[in-house]
């Protein structure tokens, strides 16, 4: 089944403590892409990547890392979380359609709580 | 940059009476455009795409779209609105030749019995 997953789906952690939350897909997209959702704000993007290697900042990218050493394979890194990070947190991928991007596939979701 | 609009954040409708959600996107260049919709703690499934072929698209669980390039809109409709169709949906738009995509803010649908 062509899916997006992401890991672990709820995280309750302690502000300062480092964490990674994964995201793997399995359709060979080139294009992922992490996004965060706040009631009232939508979806705002972190950061993309357009391909193994190539990375870039979305419009949210403070206190966010990513990296894409795999095709598959795009974390999520908070250095240092804060409360302001408290959030629901999606990746997503796709294929290029013409010179764009086509639809995403998003995973389920991982819902953080920093306190 | 490209900015998407959803017009009412809450749209309530009856059973079975017609579904309008509205989009207007910013750009002066057709792009690429896309309704989502996301169930109650779930990820975001794609309805429709438009991608420049036919102006009326169809998606899954009924539902449709017009591109109407003088209007820069991109309205979500559904003849007769099911209580399963309750969800909060997201237009979004995929510029031409460029790297970013851009949702609008949602609208949360309401199906009254």
């Amino acid at each position: 089944e062509a899916q997006v997953t992401q890991n672990p789906r709820y995280l309750i952690t302690v502000t300062g403590k480092k964490l990674t939350v994964t995201c793997s897909q399995n359709m060979n997209h080139e294009y992922m892409s992490w996004y965060r959702q706040d009631p009232g704000l939508g979806l705002r993007q972190i950061y993309y990547s357009m391909n193994v290697e190539v990375t870039d900042k979305g419009d949210v990218p403070e206190g966010y890392k990513v990296s894409r050493k795999e095709k598959r394979n795009f974390p999520l890194i908070l250095e240092s979380p804060s409360p302001n990070q408290t959030s629901l947190y999606f990746c997503a991928s796709s294929s290029r359609i013409g010179q764009g991007v086509d639809g995403y596939t998003f995973g389920s979701g991982t819902r953080l709580t920093v306190v | 940059a490209q900015s998407v609009t959803q017009l009412g954040s809450h749209v309530s409708v009856s059973e079975g009476a017609l579904v309008l959600l509205r989009c207007n996107y910013s750009s002066s260049v057709p792009p690429y455009l896309f309704w989502y919709v996301q169930y109650p703690n779930q990820g975001l499934q794609l309805l429709l795409k438009y991608t420049s072929a036919a102006t009326l698209v169809k998606g899954i669980n009924g539902f449709e779209a017009e591109f109407k390039k003088s209007e820069t809109s991109f309205h979500l409709t559904k003849p007769s609105a099911h209580m399963s169709d309750a969800a909060e949906y997201f237009c979004a738009v995929s510029e031409y030749n460029f790297n970013k995509f851009y949702f609008g803010s949602g609208t949360k649908l309401n199906v009254k019995p």
